[in-house]
């Protein structure tokens, strides 16, 4: 069965520091994937998604980049961290190739920016 | 236009009751509409889902109800109980997407 393991589970961060959170989906091949940010009480924003190493579409502009070294890595970096950073932080993987399927998501990242 | 409106945002059950949340769309070239519960601390997990080829699906205490003419789906969880007390999000992918659309979420407080 396919499992998506993201880390850390929580992080504390200074403004202007920099950020890596990482995500990994095990169990399937070629996935896509996404990165969303879910605001205290609110809904999902999705941020990134990838159907392939190395491709990278943007949702929103921001502070926030994302890179796929891998063909089941997801990564979601930042130069430097902003106040408005602040979030729960949510990868999640879905199907390749195939439209109109779930999406599975990870545990999440707390990132509180001080 | 590529909105999903959920409606309530919070709502309090008593046990044995039925929880009604209800979400509406404008764009009908929406084919897929999952509901996803999500316990806090914890990501979403896929409830149940349905596509617009039929009306009602269910599974076990959780019930879909689809009306394509008014643009409008809704979950019903039978027999409500307090481990299902958590936040319920719908959400809505359009034909040929990859991508969700997810409604604003509402919170489930289901009392003993």
């Amino acid at each position: 069965s396919q499992t998506i393991h993201q880390w850390p589970a929580t992080l504390v961060q200074p403004v202007g520091s920099p950020l890596s959170l990482e995500c990994t989906v095990e169990g399937t091949s070629n996935p896509n994937l996404y990165w969303y940010r879910q605001a205290a009480g609110r809904g999902l924003q999705l941020l990134f998604y990838s159907v392939g190493i190395g491709q990278i579409s943007s949702e929103v502009p921001q502070n926030l980049s994302a890179s796929r070294p891998q063909d089941r890595q997801f990564i979601l970096s930042s130069k430097k961290l902003l106040l408005s950073d602040s979030g729960f932080y949510l990868c999640a993987w879905s199907h390749q190739g195939i439209s109109n399927q779930p999406q599975h998501f990870g545990d999440g990242t707390r990132l509180s920016i001080l | 236009q590529q909105q999903v409106k959920q409606s309530p945002q919070s709502l309090i059950v008593q046990k044995g009751g039925i929880s009604i949340i209800n979400c509406a769309y404008e764009n009908t070239a929406f084919d897929y509409f999952p509901w996803y519960q999500q316990f806090p601390g914890k990501g979403p997990a896929l409830l149940i889902a349905i596509r617009p080829d039929v009306s009602e699906k269910k599974e076990g205490r959780f019930t879909i109800s689809f009306n394509k003419s008014a643009k409008q789906f809704s979950l019903h969880i039978m027999d409500s109980q307090p481990g299902d007390s958590a936040t319920y999000f719908c959400a809505a992918s359009l034909s040929g997407s990859y991508k969700l659309i997810f409604g604003s979420g509402t919170r489930l407080l289901v009392r003993p």
